[in-house]
C-alpha cells in the first residue's frame, strides 16, 4: 500500500539481545520520526530525520538506541542489549513537508523477556 | 481532560453528548498544531489541524480551538458516538533546535452507550 509500513509487527526478544526495527515511509516523504509508546501512556519522541540534515537524536533514552536512514528512505531503529523497560510499541511516522500532518505506521510491539 | 503526569487522563461521556478534550502545548513559537486519534492496537490517525494564524477550525463533527495567549488547544466532538472512543493526542510543530512534531500526553475518551 501507499502508507507507512513497519516490520515486524511484533517482536519478542530475550533480555540482552539486540533488535532491529524497520520503517518504510511514504515514498517521497523527507521527514521521518520514531516514537516510543509504553502501555497506556503517551508518545515519547526518539529521533527525527529531515532530508539530508543531521538527525535530531535528542529523544534517544540511552546510547543503546540508535537509528539510521539509508538513501533518505528506509529507516532502522536498533536497540542493543535490550532491557525489560524497552518493552513498548515503537511507532514510525513520515511527512512530506513542514506544517503538514505526519502519517503513522501501525507500530512494532517489542516485548523483552 | 488536560494532559498531566505519566498516565493518560480519561474522559467519559454519554453517547450523543458533546466532548471537549484539552491540551496544553509547550512552545509559544509553535506555528502548527494537529489532533490525532489512536484506536486500540493502531497507529495515530489525523483528525484535524490548525495553523497559528487561526483560532478556530471546523471539520465534520469536530472543532479545534487555539488560544495562543495561554498556549491551549481544545478538540470539540459533537454528538459523540461509541466509535469516537479512543486516545486523542495533540501535537505541535515545535520551533526550537530542529523543527519537529512533538506530542502531548493524550486523553482517553470513553463513550458510554
Amino acid at each position: 500500500g501507499a502508507g507507512v509500513s513497519q516490520s515486524p509487527s511484533n517482536k519478542v526478544t530475550e533480555k540482552g539481545k539486540d533488535v532491529e526495527l524497520r520503517c518504510d515511509p511514504i515514498s517521497g516523504h523527507t521527514a521521518l520520526y520514531w516514537y516510543r509508546q509504553s502501555l497506556g501512556q503517551g508518545l515519547e519522541f526518539l529521533i527525527y530525520f529531515q532530508g539530508n540534515s543531521a538527525p535530531d537524536k535528542s529523544g534517544l533514552p540511552s546510547d543503546r538506541f540508535s537509528a539510521e536512514r539509508t538513501g533518505g528512505s528506509v529507516s532502522t531503529l536498533t536497540i542493543q542489549r535490550t532491557q525489560q523497560e524497552d518493552s513498548a510499541v515503537y511507532l514510525c511516522a513520515s511527512n512530506g513537508q513542514m506544517n503538514t500532518e505526519a502519517f503513522f505506521g501501525q507500530g512494532t510491539r517489542l516485548t523483552v523477556v | 481532560g488536560e494532559s498531566v503526569g505519566l498516565h493518560l487522563p480519561t474522559l467519559s461521556v454519554q453517547e450523543g453528548d458533546n466532548s471537549i478534550i484539552n491540551c496544553a502545548y509547550s512552545n509559544s513559537a509553535s506555528d502548527y498544531f494537529i489532533w490525532y486519534k489512536q484506536e486500540s492496537g493502531k497507529g495515530p490517525q489525523f483528525i484535524i489541524d490548525i495553523r497559528s494564524n487561526m483560532d478556530k477550525r471546523q471539520g465534520q463533527r469536530v472543532t479545534v480551538l487555539l488560544n495562543k495567549t495561554v498556549k491551549h488547544l481544545s478538540l470539540q466532538i459533537a454528538a459523540t458516538q461509541p466509535g469516537d472512543s479512543a486516545v486523542y493526542f495533540c501535537a505541535e510543530n515545535y520551533q526550537g533546535g530542529s523543527e519537529k512534531l512533538v506530542f502531548g500526553k493524550g486523553t482517553k475518551l470513553t463513550v458510554n452507550p
